[in-house]
């Protein structure tokens, strides 16, 4: 089954720089890319999510961009807040034989704590 | 529009009970998956449902199982309990598909003692 490897665990960046989070899957047939931000105690909530068929997309201060050869996706947030402190999980799904989608396989989160 | 709902929101158990856990998901929702999270492991995709079948399921034993109503409402249910199952539950609908565009409810906390 597919496999979600994220990195860094965790990632402390000055308010108002950038922050960069990796993550890398192994199945070849996923084609759906999504993240999801958790604040402490609170449930997951979607930021931005990619196709298989696209290599970047962007909305406001966030980025994801994906490298099919390489089999790696990454989150690009800029201009950090104290807001976007929290953790971020990546996560991949695929096709399967005879229609529909696999469930979502998680990377185990990266930590972003915004210095002031 | 009302969010994804859990109940209960807190669970405390003896290994070897069996429990069940609630969800109902957004008005309009017709697919809820169910997934576990721990500290260790973190999102585990249980499994899916879409109008009352199963559509998809991860890698977790026989003792997990769930159900879909009608109403979309599901539940799922763990028997024969283990210290292990001790986790967040999270159940998550979506309009897109099982696995597009996920809305989370706020989980329920089980623990296994």
């Amino acid at each position: 089954g597919e496999n979600v490897e994220q990195h860094p665990s965790t990632l402390s960046v000055q308010e108002g720089d950038s922050a960069v989070i990796k993550c890398t899957y192994s199945d070849s047939a996923s084609n759906y890319f999504p993240w999801y931000k958790q604040e402490l105690g609170k449930r997951p909530q979607l930021i931005i999510d990619i196709r298989s068929n696209v290599g970047e997309k962007k909305d406001q201060r966030i980025a994801v961009t994906l490298n099919k050869t390489a089999k790696h996706f990454s989150l690009h947030i800029t201009e950090t807040q104290p807001e976007d402190s929290a953790v971020y999980f990546c996560a991949a799904s695929g096709g399967k034989t005879g229609g529909g989608a696999d469930g979502l396989t998680f990377g185990k989160g990266t930590h972003l704590i915004i210095q002031p | 529009k009302a969010g994804v709902t859990q109940t209960p929101r807190y669970l405390i158990k003896t290994r070897g009970q069996q429990v069940t856990l609630s969800c109902s998901p957004i008005s309009g929702h017709r697919s809820v998956s169910w997934y576990q999270q721990t500290p260790g492991q973190g999102l585990q995709f249980l499994f899916e449902y879409f109008s009352e079948t199963q559509r998809n399921k991860g890698n977790f034993p026989g003792r997990f199982s769930g159900r879909q109503f009608s109403n979309s409402r599901s539940e799922m249910n763990v028997s024969t309990l283990e210290l292990g199952d001790s986790a967040l539950y999270l159940c998550a609908s979506s309009l897109a598909g099982g696995r597009e565009k996920l809305f989370f409810g706020s989980g329920t906390q089980l623990s296994v003692l």
